[in-house]
Parts: structure tokens; C-alpha cells; sequence
């Protein structure tokens, strides 16, 4: 399946922006997806399309696109924030995750 | 409300068989192209396979073509995950996963995931 790659790990304090980046080569004809995942929970879609919020997901996140990497900022991070997050998209051979970002909240 | 419930995950010899389950509701289910995505314990998430509203068309990420065969009834609104030849390797959370924006993804909503553990 498709290999996307994400740094393993951010850290920032409350408040400040977080961004997390994804990179992989077919990003610029495939949308981009961002999903929040908490211990013992199940994902949670935050970003679809590269850039579009689902209803119920706070102002504060955001997605962006640009050539081959696609973006996830987190405007003004909560402590509630804490998660693992997965970008995904797809290519020929099927849709593929990265690897996730662990975020922390000093 | 939109809802996915799994069910059918254990222990597994390897080698062995398992049917994995996930009954949807509060959606038109067959409407949607619906996929399973593991986890294996301390990993990354990852695809395993994806089938068509119809059924008609089903894919596969290469490490379980040949030994996984999804499936789906409408009527019931249930998809299935036959799962045989298992491996070490399998043991994962399972999660039933609906497709909201074409075949591709992204995953819009998500069951609690099913957990099968493939040990002697």
C-alpha cells in the first residue's frame, strides 16, 4: 500500500501552533486526510480533502497542501489535544497511512 | 446517528480461521464503499481492504490477498472480514471504517475495533 511519512514526534506548549507534516509523491493528484487517534480510542477524521473540517472538529485545526507534503496546524493547542496523528491518502495501489505523529502537550 | 459495531475477534491459532463482523446503522449503508483498517499493538495504522457499494469490486493490501476475503450483505447491513491462514502478524485491533469520500478515503467514521490475537 501507498507510504506516506510523518516525523515520529512534536512537542509544543499550550497554546502555540502545532503543525505536522506528511510527505509522499502522489499528494499532488490525491486528497489528504487527518485523523486524531487517543489511547484506547478508535481515529477520528479531523481534516478530509487536504484542508476541510468535519462538523463537531474544533476552529483551531487546520489542513493545508503543497506539492508533496500536506500540512496539519493546530492553532492555539489544548492540553485535550494530546494524541497520535495519521495523515492519509492513496495511490494505485490503495489508500496508505503514515507512520503517525505522537503530540505532546508540555 | 451513525454507528459501526464489530465483533468476532479472539485467539487464533495460527494458521486458523476467524470471520470478523460489523453491523452499521444510521446511514444508508449501501451507499458507501466500506473498508477494514488494523492496528497492531503499539503501531501505525493500516488498510487491509475495501469493497464496492455493490460488492462488485473488492481490493486488497498485498500481505492479505489470497488469505483475507471481504464481503458485504446490504440487506443485513453488515460487512464481513473472512480471515484465513492467520499469522503472527495479524494480531491487531480490526476496525470496520465507512469510505466517505470515494474509494480511496478518507474513513469518516469509525467502529471501537475488534481484537484478534493470532498465538499457539
Amino acid at each position: 500500500s501507498y507510504e506516506l511519512t510523518q516525523p515520529p514526534s512534536v512537542s509544543v506548549s499550550p497554546g502555540q501552533t502545532a503543525r505536522i507534516t506528511c510527505s509522499g509523491d502522489a499528494l499532488p493528484k490525491q486528497y489528504a486526510y487527518w485523523y486524531q487517534q487517543k489511547p484506547g480510542q478508535a481515529p477520528v477524521l479531523v481534516i478530509y480533502k487536504d484542508s476541510e473540517r468535519p462538523s463537531g472538529i474544533p476552529e483551531r485545526f487546520s489542513g493545508s497542501s503543497s506539492g508533496t507534503t500536506v500540512t496539519l496546524t493546530i492553532s492555539g493547542v489544548q492540553a485535550e489535544d494530546e494524541a497520535d496523528y495519521y495523515c492519509q491518502s492513496a495511490d494505485s495501489s490503495g489508500p496508505g497511512f503514515g507512520g503517525g505523529t505522537k503530540l505532546t502537550v508540555l | 446517528e451513525v454507528q459501526l459495531v464489530e465483533s468476532g475477534g479472539g485467539l487464533v491459532q495460527p494458521g486458523g480461521s476467524l470471520r470478523l463482523s460489523c453491523a452499521a446503522s444510521g446511514f444508508t449503508f449501501s451507499s458507501y464503499w466500506m473498508s477494514w483498517v488494523r492496528q497492531a499493538p503499539g503501531k501505525g495504522l493500516e488498510w487491509v481492504a475495501n469493497i464496492k457499494q455493490d460488492g462488485s469490486e473488492k481490493y486488497y493490501v498485498d500481505s492479505v490477498k489470497g488469505r483475507f476475503t471481504i464481503s458485504r450483505d446490504n440487506a443485513k447491513n453488515s460487512l464481513y472480514l473472512q480471515m484465513n491462514s492467520l499469522r503472527a502478524e495479524d494480531t491487531a485491533v480490526y476496525y470496520c471504517a465507512r469510505v466517505g469520500y470515494g474509494m480511496s478515503g478518507g474513513f469518516d467514521y469509525w467502529g471501537q475495533g475488534t481484537l484478534v490475537t493470532v498465538s499457539s
